[in-house]
């Protein structure tokens, strides 16, 4: 099955700087890939995603890529602000012939910022 | 327009009991997924539900089940409680086959 790995656990940045994390996956069949925010007490929050017949998406300050021959994407922030503080979460959606749209999870980074 | 909304936010069960767990997806949403998240890890799948039947599962032990209402709403059923069951329940809402999934905000399970 799909399996998801997400680098780093811990990322501690200076407000201003950029901020990259990074996945893999392992089911080439994968053609959808979104990423989450979660604040402390919160469920997780939509924040980009990207399609397998797209190299690069944008929104205002954060920004992902995908490699599909490598198998990886990333998420770029950039002038990260203190309220970017939390844990990211990748993911991809889960093939092998299934008819739901389940995904399969990294282990998320946890993203501090400071001032 | 309200979000995913879920309850109860906090439960406490002892070993051997049984829980259920309540979701409403977003409006118009009429899928609904659940996901198991233990503490510092990834939300991991348990199942999907569309048009009232379990569309798709996880690897879950079937003391995991569910339902799914003519309106949408969803539990989750968790029997024979074990230790390792404490974590944070989340349910996710999307319509159909699109894939954009919302989440809510979860219910915390602990058992003691």
């Amino acid at each position: 099955g799909e399996n998801v790995e997400q680098h780093p656990s811990t990322l501690s940045v200076q407000e201003g700087d950029s901020a990259v994390i990074k996945c893999t996956y392992s089911d080439s069949a994968s053609n959808y890939f979104p990423w989450y925010k979660q604040e402390l007490g919160k469920g997780p929050q939509l924040i980009i995603d990207i399609r397998s017949n797209v190299g690069e998406k944008k929104d205002q300050r954060i920004a992902v890529t995908l490699n599909k021959t490598a198998k990886h994407f990333s998420l770029h922030i950039t002038e990260t602000q203190p309220e970017d503080s939390a844990v990211y979460f990748c993911a991809a959606k889960m093939e092998m012939g299934q008819a739901g749209t389940a995904l399969i999870f990294g282990k998320g980074t946890t993203l501090s910022v400071s001032s | 327009d309200a979000g995913v909304t879920q309850s109860p936010t906090h439960l406490i069960k002892t070993r051997g009991q049984q829980v259920t767990l309540r979701c409403s997806p977003k409006s118009g949403h009429d899928t609904v997924s659940w996901y198991q998240q233990a503490l510092g890890q990834g939300p991991q799948f348990i199942f999907q539900y569309y048009e009232e039947e379990e569309r798709q599962r996880g690897n879950f032990p079937d003391r995991f089940s569910g339902h799914q209402y003519p309106n949408y709403s969803s539990e989750l059923n968790v029997n024979a409680l074990l230790l390792g069951d404490s974590a944070l329940y989340l349910c996710a809402s999307s319509l159909g086959r699109r894939n954009e999934q919302f989440f809510g905000p979860g219910t915390r399970l602990t058992v003691l």
